[in-house]
């Protein structure tokens, strides 16, 4: 069984440009979670998706946006990208979001895009 | 708000045993995980507690107490490739994370 598959792994970019994020969750797992980790902040949550809708969202500018499409796979974008963007961005899948009756509901994490922003 | 501390880093022997301490104050709970992170990899999911007790899983037992927000991860006969970074986050609706505890096992 695949694992959650993040695309690209590394990549550069200079401050002002935009980035576009891409993950795949485990198939079978609707809902994606996206974390930003840095040195100094550990993982911060962003957002997370399930069925096309947003869910939970992170305290981010708004620079910072994602999407699900109907096959659950998810997009994050950075618009205006500063210095301070740079970090490790994961994106984590669970079976569905996390609700009462669902119990532990283990995220499972990709091995991450590196952005560095110069 | 929402406080999740951990210790920054720890040393700890090959073959001994290490404990990872973890307080939280957040406005929700709905159970704690402990994550392991080797340097450059996922996070990979370890234990989960919702309950107060112990949760013993092979060599690694994770603890909680929710009137003290308090959980801890044991770590027996520590092996050299247990030197990681441990992750221990807190559900309230979204999975909320610590900073990670960094764990060196020496020979």
């Amino acid at each position: 069984k695949a694992g959650v598959t993040q695309t690209p792994r590394y990549l550069i970019k200079t401050r002002g440009q935009q980035v576009t994020l891409s993950c795949s969750p485990i198939s079978g797992h609707r809902s994606v979670s996206w974390y930003q980790q840095t040195p100094g902040q550990g993982l911060q949550f962003l957002f997370e998706y399930f069925s096309e809708t947003q869910r939970n969202k992170g305290n981010f500018p708004g620079r910072f946006s994602g999407r699900q499409f109907s096959n659950s796979r998810s997009e994050m974008n950075v618009s205006t990208l500063e210095l301070g963007d740079s970090a490790l961005y994961l994106c984590a899948s669970s079976l569905r979001v996390w609700d009462y009756s669902s119990g532990a509901n283990v995220l499972t994490f990709g091995a991450g895009s590196r952005l560095t922003v110069l | 708000g929402q406080n999740i501390d951990q210790p920054t880093e720890m040393t700890a022997t090959e073959g001994a045993i290490v404990q990872i301490n973890c307080t939280y104050q957040t406005s929700g709970f709905n159970g704690l995980f402990w994550y392991q992170q080797h340097a450059g990899e996922a996070p990979t999911f370890l234990s989960y507690n919702v309950l107060d007790g112990l949760e013993e899983k092979g060599r690694f037992s994770s603890f909680l107490s929710r009137s003290k927000g308090y959980s801890y991860l044991l770590l027996k006969e520590l092996q050299m490739k247990d030197s990681a970074s441990y992750l221990c986050a807190v559900r309230e609706g979204k999975l909320i994370f610590g900073q990670g505890t960094e764990l060196s096992v020496k020979p």
